[in-house]
Order: structure tokens, then sequence, then C-alpha cells
């Protein structure tokens, strides 16, 4: 299963509504997930099961789709938010996308 | 509290060996299914082998019948030993572990180990 993020990069400012793409070359009904890992850092669980939040994990993070298509949105972007976000699937295979690097 | 702290990596010649460790602490290592995710310098993460709490074990393509991963559940740590070395498994290398509610994603990491692979 490849795992095809969009856009590799993209520049917001801090209140924008930002979404990022993620697309399963084949069906993974909902089992993805996302992360963000910041410069020098370990990567950070955020959301399972395509659209449920980890605890703790603020409010303004969102993710939905099932099957093939998924996105992961931030609907008012903050500067703690510059970072680059991963997909990935793990219905069959565990595989991660190329990730989104998101600055200000 | 949970914890997991890797240790091993180190600069090794292109087709040696090394021994990687994952010192697990608030759970057990048998109890739940643990990874080991490797990310090359500025590039993305990469999954790398699984160990499920049954014992069974899987593996990328990129590292199958190279690296073994284990566990020794008496002092509650994840290894994962490396063969025949390639420049291309330079990496820092995370151990992780699948949330027990939705097994295949990380909910856990280490804090990483690095290890290159070089001449």
């Amino acid at each position: 299963i490849q795992m095809t993020q969009s856009p590799s990069s993209l520049s917001a400012s801090v209140g924008d509504r930002v979404t990022i793409t993620c697309r399963a070359s084949q069906g993974i009904r909902k089992s993805l997930a996302w992360y963000q890992q910041k410069p020098g850092k370990v990567p950070k669980f955020l959301i399972y099961g395509a659209s449920t939040l980890h605890p703790g994990v603020p409010s303004r993070f969102s993710g939905s789709g099932s099957g093939t298509d998924f996105t992961l949105t931030i609907s008012s972007l903050q500067p703690e938010d510059v970072a680059t976000y991963y997909c990935q699937s793990y219905d069959t295979v565990r595989t991660f996308g190329r990730g989104t690097n998101v600055q200000i | 509290e949970v914890q997991l702290v890797e240790s091993g990596g180190a600069l090794v010649q292109p087709g040696g060996s090394l021994r990687l460790s994952c010192a697990v602490s608030g759970f057990t290592v048998s109890g739940d299914y643990m990874s080991w995710v490797r990310q090359a310098p500025g590039k993305g993460l990469e999954w790398v082998s699984a160990i499920y709490s049954d014992g069974s074990t899987y593996y990328a393509d990129s590292v199958q019948g190279r690296f073994i991963i284990s566990r020794h559940n008496s002092n509650n740590t994840l290894y994962l030993q490396m063969n025949s070395l390639r420049t291309e498994d330079t990496a820092v290398y995370y151990c992780a572990r699948e949330f027990p509610w939705d097994l295949g994603a990380f909910d856990i990491w280490g804090q990483g180990t690095m290890v290159t692979v070089s001449s």
C-alpha cells in the first residue's frame, strides 16, 4: 500500500484553516493515523481511526475520511503547529506518507 | 510512568552488525504490540519491524532476512538485531508501542537512537 500526501509543504498565516490530504493506493477502511513531528523531536500521536483525537490533542485538529481518501484539518493555525505531519495506514501493513511540512 | 528508552546506536561499517535495545517502563513489553520505526536524515518515517503479544514477528521488505526483532520479558526490553548493514540503513531508530485500542497506530515513542552505516 502506498500513501500519498499532499501538499508536500505549505505556508499559511496564523488563524488560517489548513487542510492536508492523504490518499491510499487501495482501500484501508478507517485504519489511518496522523502524527505531528516538530524539528528535532519525536513524532506525536494525533489521530487514529481516521477521525478520533488522541486525548490531550487540541480540538482545532480534526481528521476525516475512509477507504482511500483522508484529510487532516487544523481549523485555526497556531505558531506551535509548525511541524511536519505524517499520515500512516495500518489496515494490513504499516505505511507512512512522505509528510507535509507546515510553516507560518 | 510510561516510557521507552532506546540505546545501542553507533557508527558501523557496511556489512557489520549492531543490536539496538529499547527499555520499557510503565507497561509490559510482552503484553503489547511493539514496533521499530526509522527515519533517515532529513527524510520521512519508515516502519521496520513489529512483534506481537503472541510472539509473531513482521518485517519491512527492506530489512527482511537481515534484521531480527525480539524481546526479553524478564528485563522488559525490546531488541532489534541488525545484520549485513547497508549505508541506506543509516537512520534514527525509534521503538514504539502500538496503541492498544487500535493496533497498528503508534501512541508511545522512544527518543530514538542514531545508527550510521559508513566506511
